[in-house]
Order: structure tokens, then C-alpha cells, then sequence
């Protein structure tokens, strides 16, 4: 298995540009997660869905921010307009909910993104 | 509410043993989990304790679990130069579906 699989890896923009960041999850797995990862506040969940369905989305920052799930094979994470404190690295991570023992969730390798 | 909190920082010479600890406040907590954060990368399960056990261990790594002061911690034996990461801890409730609360993480650096 490929993995969780984000793109772009890099996503270098300016302030008030749409920005869209995409994650296809491992297959099988029915939840997906956001995160966004700065030095001052660590890893924040933003998002998730269970089943393609957003289950809690109170991470999520501002208006600015949209997340969708159209279907069980990919997701999208939309930044509308972007500003410079939107700088970060972004996670997606997928789990399978019911393992019985415990949940993992596999993370995908990331998107750096740099509003200038 | 739910909350987990850690050191931002940990300095260990090559050799030494490490010790990151946690401590976490919600009591329901089932499952505590420790991931690994290596450079350019996703994090990764390290670790993880089932509540009702206070120890595991599992070659270099051992994990201790004081459910009575909700308190968490990863020791690393010999540590080496490919250790040098950012270690997260982590809870999750059957209440919570998958979701799972991080810490901030510790950020391991190894001396020479």
C-alpha cells in the first residue's frame, strides 16, 4: 500500500490566493483527518470526517477554511483567501474505525505551505 | 476538557537513556499512544498502552502509565543518533470515534 498521499508536498503562494491541498487516504480506511502543524502551537486537528461525512470540524480556524470528502478515496482542504498566518505544515491522516484494539491513524508525509 | 500536555524539549547524550513524559486529564482515556515525528515526515505509531496495564516494553522502549496522576511516560534505552525526533503523546476514548488527542510533542535531540 502507497500510503496516505498528499499533494502538492510544497505549496509556496501569496496572501489573498486560493490555496487547495488534497489527500487520498489508505483504501479501506473510514476516517480522515486534518491537521496543521506550526512551532508555536503544535499539531491542531482541523477536521474530520468518519464515512465521508464531517464529523467535527470546531478546529477549523475561520470561514476561510473549507474541507470536503466527495467520496471515500480523497478529500480536499481549501484555504479562500490565504493570509501569511496560514503558513504551515498540513497533515492528513486515515484510520479504520473498529480495529478492536486501538486506533492508528497513518499519516500522510505533509504540505508545507508558505503564504507570502 | 481534553487536554495533553508535554515538554517542548529533551537534551540526551548518545548512550544515556531518555525520558519524555506526559500527563493527560481525561480519566476515560482507553488507549495511550506514543508517535514519532522524524525530520520532513508524518508522524508514526510509536507505542501504545492499553489503560488497564501500568507497563510494556518493547526492545529499547518501555512505557509506564500512572492512571491514578494521568501520567504517561517513554523511556528510550541506549539512545541513539536515529532517535532524534519529535515524539508525541497521545490519548483517544471509545466515546471519541477515532479521534485522538495529541500533545505538542517533545522534540528529542541527541548530544555526541
Amino acid at each position: 500500500d502507497a500510503g496516505v498521499i498528499q499533494s502538492p508536498r510544497h505549496e509556496v503562494t501569496e496572501m489573498g490566493q486560493e490555496v487547495t491541498l488534497r489527500c487520498k487516504p489508505i483504501s479501506g480506511h473510514n476516517s480522515l483527518f486534518w491537521y496543521r502543524q506550526t512551532m508555536m502551537r503544535g499539531l491542531e486537528l482541523l477536521i474530520y470526517f468518519n464515512n465521508n461525512v464531517p464529523i467535527d470540524d470546531s478546529g477549523m480556524p475561520e470561514d476561510r477554511f473549507s474541507a470536503k470528502m466527495p467520496n471515500a478515496s480523497f478529500s480536499t482542504l481549501k484555504i479562500q483567501p490565504s493570509e501569511p498566518r496560514d503558513s504551515a505544515v498540513y497533515f492528513c491522516a486515515s484510520s479504520l474505525e473498529g480495529q478492536g484494539i486501538y486506533n492508528e491513524q497513518f499519516f500522510g508525509p505533509g504540505t508545507r505551505l508558505t503564504v507570502l | 476538557g481534553e487536554d495533553v500536555e508535554q515538554s517542548l524539549f529533551l537534551s540526551v547524550r548518545e548512550g544515556d537513556s531518555s525520558v519524555i513524559n506526559c500527563t493527560y486529564t481525561d480519566s476515560s482515556s482507553t488507549y495511550l499512544y506514543w508517535y514519532k515525528q522524524e525530520p520532513g515526515a508524518g508522524l508514526q505509531l510509536l507505542t501504545y498502552i492499553f489503560s488497564n496495564m501500568d507497563m510494556k516494553q518493547d526492545q529499547r522502549l518501555t512505557v509506564l502509565l500512572n492512571k491514578k496522576d494521568k501520567h504517561l511516560s517513554l523511556r528510550i534505552a541506549d539512545t541513539q543518533t536515529g532517535d532524534s525526533a519529535i515524539y508525541f503523546c497521545a490519548e483517544s476514548t471509545p466515546n471519541r470515534d477515532d479521534k485522538i488527542i495529541f500533545g505538542k510533542g517533545t522534540r528529542l535531540h541527541i548530544l555526541p
